[in-house]
Protein backbone atom coordinates (compact mmCIF):
# COMPACT_ATOMS: atom_id res chain seq x y z
CA UNK A 1 0.00 0.00 0.00
CA UNK A 2 1.46 3.45 -1.10
CA UNK A 3 2.01 6.25 2.16
CA UNK A 4 -0.41 8.51 0.19
CA UNK A 5 -3.11 7.77 -2.10
CA UNK A 6 -4.91 9.99 -4.10
CA UNK A 7 -7.60 9.77 -7.18
CA UNK A 8 -4.93 10.82 -9.90
CA UNK A 9 -7.82 12.33 -11.97
CA UNK A 10 -8.10 14.53 -14.47
CA UNK A 11 -11.27 16.11 -12.85
CA UNK A 12 -12.67 17.91 -15.58
CA UNK A 13 -15.42 20.90 -13.91
CA UNK A 14 -16.93 23.87 -15.58
CA UNK A 15 -16.08 26.96 -13.63
CA UNK A 16 -18.21 28.00 -10.34
CA UNK A 17 -18.95 24.05 -9.98
CA UNK A 18 -17.77 22.50 -6.60
CA UNK A 19 -15.11 19.72 -6.49
CA UNK A 20 -13.92 17.24 -3.99
CA UNK A 21 -10.98 15.59 -3.55
CA UNK A 22 -9.94 12.69 -1.38
CA UNK A 23 -6.78 11.23 0.31
CA UNK A 24 -5.57 8.17 2.36
CA UNK A 25 -2.58 7.84 4.03
CA UNK A 26 -0.80 4.90 6.12
CA UNK A 27 1.19 6.01 8.89
CA UNK A 28 -0.61 6.34 11.88
CA UNK A 29 2.16 8.21 13.23
CA UNK A 30 2.03 11.10 11.01
CA UNK A 31 1.47 14.30 13.27
CA UNK A 32 0.76 16.73 9.68
CA UNK A 33 -1.23 16.84 6.96
CA UNK A 34 -1.51 18.99 4.01
CA UNK A 35 -2.41 19.97 0.41
CA UNK A 36 -0.33 21.86 -1.96
CA UNK A 37 -0.63 23.01 -5.27
CA UNK A 38 1.40 22.75 -7.86
CA UNK A 39 1.23 24.35 -11.66
CA UNK A 40 2.67 23.06 -14.75
CA UNK A 41 6.32 22.38 -14.81
CA UNK A 42 6.31 24.91 -11.64
CA UNK A 43 7.24 24.07 -7.69
CA UNK A 44 4.64 22.87 -5.45
CA UNK A 45 2.96 25.35 -3.32
CA UNK A 46 1.56 24.79 0.22
CA UNK A 47 -2.32 25.66 -0.30
CA UNK A 48 -3.22 25.08 3.11
CA UNK A 49 -2.62 22.62 6.21
CA UNK A 50 -5.39 20.72 7.50
CA UNK A 51 -6.16 20.42 10.50
CA UNK A 52 -8.57 17.72 12.93
CA UNK A 53 -11.15 20.19 13.36
CA UNK A 54 -11.39 21.05 9.84
CA UNK A 55 -10.19 24.42 8.27
CA UNK A 56 -11.95 27.06 5.70
CA UNK A 57 -9.89 29.45 3.67
CA UNK A 58 -11.88 31.27 1.86
CA UNK A 59 -13.24 28.68 -1.38
CA UNK A 60 -11.51 25.72 0.03
CA UNK A 61 -12.21 23.34 3.09
CA UNK A 62 -9.85 20.80 3.69
CA UNK A 63 -10.83 17.70 6.61
CA UNK A 64 -9.06 15.22 8.50
CA UNK A 65 -10.39 11.94 9.85
CA UNK A 66 -7.33 10.60 12.33
CA UNK A 67 -9.10 7.45 12.88
CA UNK A 68 -10.00 6.90 9.21
CA UNK A 69 -6.61 8.22 8.20
CA UNK A 70 -8.36 10.06 5.67
CA UNK A 71 -7.71 13.96 4.27
CA UNK A 72 -10.24 15.77 1.86
CA UNK A 73 -10.30 19.23 0.13
CA UNK A 74 -13.06 20.93 -1.26
CA UNK A 75 -13.46 23.73 -4.04
CA UNK A 76 -15.98 26.10 -4.17
CA UNK A 77 -17.38 27.92 -7.20
CA UNK A 78 -14.17 26.63 -8.81
CA UNK A 79 -12.21 29.27 -11.01
CA UNK A 80 -10.60 28.98 -14.46
CA UNK A 81 -7.17 29.93 -12.18
CA UNK A 82 -7.63 26.98 -9.48
CA UNK A 83 -6.77 24.35 -12.44
CA UNK A 84 -3.29 22.90 -10.97
CA UNK A 85 -2.55 19.49 -9.55
CA UNK A 86 -3.19 19.43 -5.88
CA UNK A 87 -0.73 17.36 -3.72
CA UNK A 88 -2.26 15.35 -0.49
CA UNK A 89 1.00 15.58 1.68
CA UNK A 90 1.37 14.14 5.41
CA UNK A 91 4.84 14.62 7.80
CA UNK A 92 6.57 11.51 8.07
CA UNK A 93 6.26 9.37 11.28
CA UNK A 94 7.93 8.99 14.53
CA UNK A 95 11.57 10.56 13.77
CA UNK A 96 10.81 11.49 10.56
CA UNK A 97 7.92 14.24 10.78
CA UNK A 98 10.69 16.84 9.04
CA UNK A 99 9.89 15.11 5.80
CA UNK A 100 7.26 15.08 3.26
CA UNK A 101 5.15 12.26 2.23
CA UNK A 102 3.31 13.37 -0.90
CA UNK A 103 0.62 11.99 -3.10
CA UNK A 104 0.59 11.42 -6.95
CA UNK A 105 -1.08 14.51 -7.13
CA UNK A 106 -4.75 15.22 -8.49
CA UNK A 107 -5.30 17.12 -11.43
CA UNK A 108 -7.67 19.76 -11.81
CA UNK A 109 -9.03 21.10 -14.76
CA UNK A 110 -11.37 23.99 -14.73
CA UNK A 111 -13.47 25.17 -18.05
CA UNK A 112 -15.03 27.89 -19.02
CA UNK B 1 12.40 38.75 -0.20
CA UNK B 2 13.99 36.44 -2.39
CA UNK B 3 12.64 32.88 -2.12
CA UNK B 4 14.87 29.42 -2.83
CA UNK B 5 16.69 29.34 -5.42
CA UNK B 6 18.70 26.79 -7.36
CA UNK B 7 21.14 26.32 -10.66
CA UNK B 8 21.19 25.21 -12.52
CA UNK B 9 17.44 25.03 -14.14
CA UNK B 10 18.45 22.76 -16.69
CA UNK B 11 21.34 19.86 -16.48
CA UNK B 12 21.67 17.08 -19.61
CA UNK B 13 24.28 14.41 -18.82
CA UNK B 14 25.62 11.48 -20.28
CA UNK B 15 24.67 7.90 -18.71
CA UNK B 16 28.40 7.50 -16.30
CA UNK B 17 28.90 11.16 -15.76
CA UNK B 18 29.11 13.00 -12.45
CA UNK B 19 26.98 15.98 -11.67
CA UNK B 20 26.08 18.64 -8.67
CA UNK B 21 22.88 20.35 -8.24
CA UNK B 22 23.25 23.43 -5.92
CA UNK B 23 20.40 25.01 -3.62
CA UNK B 24 20.54 28.47 -1.96
CA UNK B 25 18.05 28.33 0.78
CA UNK B 26 15.55 31.27 1.89
CA UNK B 27 18.00 33.40 4.18
CA UNK B 28 18.09 32.51 7.52
CA UNK B 29 16.09 29.37 7.11
CA UNK B 30 17.64 26.46 8.94
CA UNK B 31 16.19 23.63 7.56
CA UNK B 32 16.99 22.31 3.72
CA UNK B 33 15.45 19.69 1.98
CA UNK B 34 16.00 18.03 -0.87
CA UNK B 35 13.17 15.91 -2.93
CA UNK B 36 13.16 14.59 -6.42
CA UNK B 37 10.13 14.36 -8.92
CA UNK B 38 9.75 12.00 -11.67
CA UNK B 39 7.25 12.90 -14.23
CA UNK B 40 3.58 12.17 -12.92
CA UNK B 41 4.41 11.62 -9.53
CA UNK B 42 4.61 13.70 -6.39
CA UNK B 43 8.03 14.61 -5.13
CA UNK B 44 9.44 11.62 -3.54
CA UNK B 45 11.91 12.93 -0.14
CA UNK B 46 15.58 12.44 -0.28
CA UNK B 47 17.43 13.86 2.50
CA UNK B 48 17.27 16.86 5.48
CA UNK B 49 19.77 19.00 6.88
CA UNK B 50 19.53 20.86 10.31
CA UNK B 51 22.19 23.09 9.92
CA UNK B 52 25.22 21.78 8.62
CA UNK B 53 24.93 18.43 9.24
CA UNK B 54 22.38 15.91 7.66
CA UNK B 55 19.18 15.19 9.77
CA UNK B 56 18.03 12.37 7.88
CA UNK B 57 19.58 10.86 4.99
CA UNK B 58 16.78 7.67 4.46
CA UNK B 59 15.66 9.25 0.94
CA UNK B 60 18.46 8.65 -1.07
CA UNK B 61 18.39 6.01 -2.95
CA UNK B 62 22.19 4.63 -3.18
CA UNK B 63 25.46 5.51 -2.33
CA UNK B 64 25.82 7.32 -5.99
CA UNK B 65 23.80 10.18 -3.99
CA UNK B 66 25.37 12.71 -1.20
CA UNK B 67 24.87 15.99 -0.51
CA UNK B 68 26.39 18.60 1.55
CA UNK B 69 25.61 21.59 3.37
CA UNK B 70 29.23 22.81 4.64
CA UNK B 71 28.02 26.42 6.16
CA UNK B 72 24.84 25.92 6.74
CA UNK B 73 23.60 27.69 4.04
CA UNK B 74 23.48 26.65 0.15
CA UNK B 75 23.47 22.67 -0.15
CA UNK B 76 24.90 20.77 -3.15
CA UNK B 77 23.33 17.74 -4.25
CA UNK B 78 25.64 15.19 -6.25
CA UNK B 79 25.18 12.59 -7.98
CA UNK B 80 27.45 9.72 -9.59
CA UNK B 81 27.99 7.58 -12.39
CA UNK B 82 24.81 8.67 -13.40
CA UNK B 83 21.92 6.57 -15.14
CA UNK B 84 18.77 7.54 -17.18
CA UNK B 85 16.95 6.53 -14.00
CA UNK B 86 17.94 9.49 -12.13
CA UNK B 87 16.37 11.95 -14.70
CA UNK B 88 14.28 13.96 -12.99
CA UNK B 89 12.72 17.44 -11.44
CA UNK B 90 15.08 17.74 -7.96
CA UNK B 91 13.53 20.02 -5.89
CA UNK B 92 14.91 21.89 -2.94
CA UNK B 93 13.26 23.11 0.09
CA UNK B 94 13.47 25.10 3.26
CA UNK B 95 11.83 25.97 6.28
CA UNK B 96 12.79 28.15 9.58
CA UNK B 97 12.76 24.84 11.51
CA UNK B 98 12.86 21.46 10.99
CA UNK B 99 9.72 21.13 12.36
CA UNK B 100 5.91 19.50 11.34
CA UNK B 101 4.76 22.20 11.46
CA UNK B 102 6.56 24.76 9.54
CA UNK B 103 5.75 25.30 5.85
CA UNK B 104 8.28 24.32 3.36
CA UNK B 105 9.08 26.65 0.65
CA UNK B 106 9.86 24.85 -2.35
CA UNK B 107 12.98 26.28 -5.00
CA UNK B 108 11.84 25.75 -9.12
CA UNK B 109 13.60 22.80 -8.90
CA UNK B 110 16.60 21.78 -11.64
CA UNK B 111 15.38 19.56 -13.91
CA UNK B 112 18.26 16.96 -14.53
CA UNK B 113 18.20 14.76 -17.82
CA UNK B 114 20.47 11.43 -18.24
CA UNK B 115 21.27 10.28 -21.56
Amino acid sequence: RKEVEQDPGPFNVPEGATVAFNCTYSNSASQSFFWYRQDCRKEPKLLMSVYSSGNEDGRFTAQLNRASQYISLLIRDSKLSDSATYLCVVSGGGGSQGNLIFGKGTKLSVKP
Amino acid sequence: GAGVSQTPSNKVTEKGKYVELRCDPISGHTALYWYRQSLGQGPEFLIYFQGTGAADDSGLPNDRFFAVRPEGSVSTLKIQRTERGDSAVYLCASSGSVSHYNEQFFGPGTRLTVL
